[in-house]
């Protein structure tokens, strides 16, 4: 079946634009996490959802940083004036449900801030 | 609270020669404990995990990993490496309770020579 997808794969922008990153989960999947990858960080968490629930934000590293989840299913992370630190893959994954299930991958977003 | 340590950030065998990527782990809670490999330009994909139960698991690609609590370990081996063995590999410890985030060790490149 189709895996995780997300778009754009490469994204290249200037310092100070806004940026929108889309992620697609596994159909039926109802957990969605978002974790960002960089040289000098290594992959970090930054935040979860569940159904309908209030998101977990608890990993976003300022409040430049916001994401939703629209109807249980997509997902938008936004960066508003981005920054040259910004820069890194953006990693979406989701799992079935509650718990300790396994994580999927998608293939990821490179942003570059320039 | 989580964490995870890989030691060193390359490892160099030859083909045929066993692998061995080691990782230690520290959790408050029963571990859940997982490995992914990342190909270049890819996402992560998961090659296998321990949650509860038999202590030596087996997973994809011929690779298996053995829970020993003693030690706080989750040592990653390969009998014979292969060319496509080429790639990051990534231990990862999961939190329990609802937000389930992955929290990641900071990755081993593994090269193969021919």
């Amino acid at each position: 079946g189709a895996g995780v997808s997300q778009s754009p794969s490469n994204k290249v922008t200037e310092k100070g634009k806004d940026v929108e990153l889309r992620c697609d989960p596994i159909s039926g999947h109802t957990a969605l996490y978002w974790y960002r990858q960089s040289l000098g960080q290594g992959l970090e968490f930054l935040i979860y959802f569940q159904g309908n629930s209030a998101p977990d934000k608890s990993g976003l590293p300022s409040d430049r940083f916001s994401a939703e989840r629209t109807g249980g299913s997509v997902s938008t992370l936004t960066i508003q004036r981005t920054q040259q630190e910004d820069s890194a893959v953006y990693l979406c994954a989701s799992s079935p449900g509650q718990g300790r299930d396994t994580q999927y991958f998608g293939p990821g977003t490179r942003l570059t801030v320039l | 609270a989580q964490s995870v340590t890989q030691l060193g950030s390359h490892v160099s065998v030859s083909e045929g020669a066993l692998v061995l990527l080691r990782c230690n782990y520290s959790s408050s809670v029963p571990p859940y404990l997982f490995w992914y490999v990342q190909y270049p330009n890819q996402g992560l994909q998961l090659l296998l995990k321990y949650t509860t139960g038999a202590t030596l698991v087996k997973g994809i690609n011929g690779f298996e990993a053995e829970f020993k609590k003693s030690e706080t370990s989750f040592h990653l081996t390969k009998p014979s490496a292969h060319m496509s063995d080429a790639a990051e590999y990534f231990c990862a410890v999961s939190a329990s309770g609802a937000n389930s985030k992955l929290t990641f060790g900071k990755g081993i490149t593994l090269s193969v020579r021919p």
